[in-house]
């Protein structure tokens, strides 16, 4: 398996713009997380789904942050509009017997 | 819900010594603990887990790892640090069988010096 496959890798955007980003996790995971990793404030869990439905979403932000998982293999995490403060990197993981599996993060610019 | 608290930020350590990265963590019932290491522009990688069973956790590198229930303790070391071990090291604690929610430290840094 390739792992959890995250893009963009890099994105940098104007304040104001709608931002999405992709996530495909390991093949038979039936958990997947975003999480949001800054300096002053560590790795956030944003949110988890367990078998696509949204578990806990109370680590998200505020409401320009939304997720949806359409499907076991596919999850994205959008930001509109996005701002300043939303730069950070991103990462989605995926699990299935406890330990998580990270992608490789993608890090956001907001400008 | 559970959490996890790393005491120290940054640890320096010369190559060759050994290493101990202290963890704790608050939950009511029996954790899941985890400790992941990231290197610069990475992701996090498992380098070991506790679920139950024997307390003292083998995993990659040479690293391990001691479930202490009665000092909420999951602390991390090495007997041997080599230069390539500089990185953030992140402690983490799950709810369990059934509940893969997971909460993570702050992170240690660390640095090896020649």
């Amino acid at each position: 398996d390739a792992g959890v496959i995250q893009s963009p890798r890099h994105e940098v955007t104007e304040m104001g713009q709608e931002v999405t980003l992709r996530c495909k996790p390991i093949s038979g995971h039936d958990y997947l997380f975003w999480y949001r990793q800054t300096m002053m404030r560590g790795l956030e869990l944003l949110i988890y789904f367990n078998n696509n439905v949204p578990i806990d979403d109370s680590g998200m932000p505020e409401d320009r942050f939304s997720a949806k998982m359409p499907n076991a293999s596919f999850s994205t995490l959008k930001i509109q509009p996005s701002e300043p403060r939303d730069s950070a990197v991103y990462f989605c993981a995926s699990s299935r017997t406890g330990e998580a599996f990270f992608g490789q993060g993608t890090r956001l610019t907001v400008v | 819900a559970q959490s996890v608290t790393q005491p120290d930020i940054h640890i320096t350590v010369s190559e060759g010594a050994s290493l101990e990265l202290r963890c704790n963590y608050s939950y009511g019932a029996t954790p899941y603990l985890f400790w992941y290491v990231q290197s610069p522009g990475q992701g996090l990688q498992l380098l070991l887990k506790y679920f139950s069973g024997d307390t003292l956790v083998q995993g990659i590198k040479g690293f391990e790892a001691e479930f202490k229930r009665s000092q909420s303790s999951f602390n991390l070391r090495k007997p041997s640090v080599h230069w390539s071990d500089a990185a953030e090291y992140f402690c983490a604690v799950g709810a369990g069988e059934g509940n893969n929610d997971m909460r993570f430290g702050a992170g240690t840094r660390l640095t090896v010096k020649p």
